[in-house]
């Protein structure tokens, strides 16, 4: 199995533009979760998916966030407009269950100009 | 989810020298889980406990939970510079999401 898949590992952006960051989690995770990791806040999550479906969005900081996920292979988490503010890792994982294992993905480390 | 607190926050160890990270939590936990991030890297899954009082070794590693299951601890035996990372204990079960603790940024001095 690969693992969980993301993509861009990288991105450096100027503030005011669009951000798309891709996740593919592993094959039979019904579970697909959105962190963030800074040096100030830890380890924080976003948002998180069950079939495919948001189920707990509480953690997305701003209108500026949003994520989809439009299959079961597929999740977007897309940041419009970015913000300086908004430099950070930005890990996907996935799990069979919702208080079970999770495997992170690589991250993508993101900064904002 | 249920809410842990990890201490210390960050540990410098001379390499050698044993380090032990503590998780705790006002609740009863479900379980406990522990990852460790190496640095520029992503969380990786080391364990979970279930059983009240349970004790797991992997290695020099050692996992316990606590008898009231609402404690954790990680102890590392004779540090080695490949120890180095970020150890996170996180809990959660049920309808609930992982809850991750702070984490204990281990740094060992060769």
């Amino acid at each position: 199995d690969a693992g969980v898949i993301q993509s861009p590992r990288h991105e450096v952006t100027e503030m005011g533009q669009e951000v798309t960051l891709r996740c593919k989690p592993i094959s039979g995770h019904d579970y697909l979760f959105w962190y963030r990791q800074t040096m100030m806040r830890g380890l924080e999550l976003l948002i998180y998916f069950n079939n495919n479906v948001p189920i707990d969005d509480s953690g997305m900081p701003e209108d500026r966030f949003s994520a989809k996920m439009p299959n079961a292979s597929f999740s977007t988490l897309k940041i419009q407009p970015s913000e300086p503010r908004d430099s950070a890792v930005y890990f996907c994982a996935s799990s069979f269950q919702v208080g079970q294992t999770q495997y992170f993905g690589p991250g993508t480390r993101l900064l904002v100009l | 989810g249920q809410q842990v607190m990890q201490i210390p926050q960050y540990q410098h160890v001379q390499e050698g020298e044993d380090f032990t990270t503590y998780c705790n939590s006002s609740t009863t936990l479900s379980n406990i889980q522990w990852y460790k991030q190496r640095p520029g890297g992503h969380p990786v899954f080391l364990i979970q406990l279930v059983k009240s009082g349970e004790v797991k070794k992997q290695k020099r590693l050692t996992f316990q939970f606590g008898e009231a299951k609402k404690n954790s601890s990680l102890h590392i035996t004779a540090t080695q510079t490949t120890d180095v990372g970020t150890y996170f204990c996180a809990s959660g079960a049920g309808s609930y999401q992982l809850t991750f603790g702070k984490g204990t940024k281990l740094s060992v001095i060769p």
